[in-house]
């Protein structure tokens, strides 16, 4: 039972390239969120997903996407990467926000020059 | 505005020494409050969930309150070790909503 896993695990990106961050679960669970954390910040919301076929924005959501196309994986695409992307990203994953835990992923670390 | 906020940034305590760290939130209509623990460089690790219908949980050195009247929470760490040093953060599911809202947590520091 692996838990959340995001790859990669860092990258540096050109400004106005493009990636995707990747992150699955094996826990069957619903609900899944995307995360930025800048330097002595805690976790802004950039999307999250209620269901496989459902997203939705959080607090930061410009210049980002997102698919759900299965339970399990819950990519996140940077278009036009900007130096203000220049974060650690974190992905997790709840069976229901409402009663039970939230579980991380290791983060990915990314700079864009 | 739903929010949750931690005080204070960053805290140094002597080994051995009880210590709590406190969050607060703007809405007492929670679902619950959850505290983890981020040690530089890493993700983030659960150490408490509790639930708006109780008003603690303890898992073994640590113990976590809860009063939505006043809109707080506390986590309590007896007898600090250096091993407790990290950044600490709690995150509330406010009602009607399936997100979670994170303080900017507490960096703490105990001194062996």
């Amino acid at each position: 039972n692996a838990g959340v896993t995001q790859t990669p695990k860092f990258r540096i990106l050109k400004i106005g390239q493009s990636m995707t961050l990747q992150c699955t679960q094996d826990m069957n669970h619903n609900y899944m969120y995307w995360y930025r954390q800048d330097p002595g910040m805690g976790l802004k919301l950039i999307y999250y997903s209620v269901g496989a076929g459902i997203t939705d924005k959080g607090e930061v959501p410009n210049g980002y996407n997102v698919s759900r196309s299965t339970t399990e994986d819950f990519p996140l695409r940077l278009e036009l990467a900007a130096p203000s992307q220049t974060s650690v990203y974190f992905c997790a994953s709840s069976s229901a926000p409402d009663r039970n835990e939230q579980f991380f992923g290791p983060g990915t670390r990314l700079t864009v020059l | 505005k739903q929010e949750v906020t931690q005080i204070p940034a960053a805290l140094s305590v002597p080994e051995g020494e009880n210590l709590v760290l406190n969050c607060s939130f703007t809405d007492s209509a929670i679902y619950n409050l959850q505290w983890f623990r981020q040690d530089p460089g890493k993700g983030l690790t659960s150490l408490l969930l509790i639930q708006s219908s109780q008003r603690e949980q303890t898992s073994g050195r640590l113990n976590a309150s809860l009063d939505k009247s006043s809109g707080r929470s506390t986590l309590y760490i007896a007898a600090s070790q250096p091993g407790d040093s990290a950044t600490y953060l709690c995150a509330a599911v406010f009602s009607g909503t399936y997100k979670y809202i994170f303080g900017t947590g507490t960096r703490l520091k105990v001194l062996a």
